[in-house]
């Protein structure tokens, strides 16, 4: 069965101190990687979609990378603001509308 | 774009008791999903409709689970004969196409206590 998983579950970071999160998956025929972010109390907002392998995307002090078995999302240089969980999803084999989810990294980020 | 409201924030019900949630997507988006997240979990998937056809539905929904999209527009979400295993935060999210090429906005969800 396809599965996601993220780690490390929680993260803890000094304001500027860069990281990466991980998201390792097992599904056949990979036809699309997602990254949410979430607020406590809201639901996810999307931050990036990444389609093959080699593929990076960017936005702000995030960035989205893609290699055959898993993705990471590199933190440049965070602020307070970024603190939330960060999902991973991945499009099912065989489906249009079916996302499965990691269970998130929640990353804390302190002045 | 008013984005994805759903009703109530909030259900508090006794075991037993059926219960109806509703979710308006944004006003030109034809694909709506219903998720449901527990605590320290990711979304998981429940089902999903293209305008009112409803397109898939999770192998693991009980039967006590039904979702309705009668005109395309909003949708409810009813639980039958509620269980403690039920309480988790409900989300219905809108797309205008397939997930592949946009992305899924997410209402704040429904969250579900049973007691």
């Amino acid at each position: 069965e396809d599965q996601v998983t993220q780690s490390p579950e929680a993260l803890r970071l000094q304001e500027g101190e860069s990281s990466s999160l991980n998201c390792s998956y097992t599904v056949s025929g990979l036809r699309g990687l997602f990254w949410y972010r979430q607020d406590p109390g809201k639901g996810p907002e999307f931050l990036f979609t990444l389609y093959s392998a080699g593929e990076e995307k960017e936005k702000e002090r995030l960035k989205a990378t893609l290699t055959k078995k898993e993705s990471f999302l590199h933190i440049t240089a965070p602020k307070p603001e970024d603190s939330a969980t960060y999902l991973c999803a991945v499009l099912e084999g065989g489906s249009w509308g079916k996302l499965q989810f990691g269970a998130g990294t929640q990353v804390v980020v302190t002045p | 774009d008013t984005g994805v409201s759903q009703d109530p924030r909030h259900k508090i019900t006794k075991r037993g008791q059926n219960v109806t949630f509703r979710c308006d997507p944004i006003s030109e988006h034809n694909r709506l999903y219903w998720y449901r997240q527990t605590l320290g979990q990711g979304p998981e998937f429940l089902t999903y409709f293209q305008n009112e056809a409803q397109l898939e539905k999770s192998r693991l929904l009980s039967d006590r689970f039904s979702a309705e999209r009668p005109k395309g527009s909003f949708s409810t979400l009813e639980i039958q004969r509620t269980e403690q295993g039920d309480s988790a935060m409900y989300l219905c999210a809108s797309s205008p196409i397939t997930v592949l090429n946009s992305p899924l906005h997410f209402g704040n969800g429904t969250r579900l206590t049973v007691t």
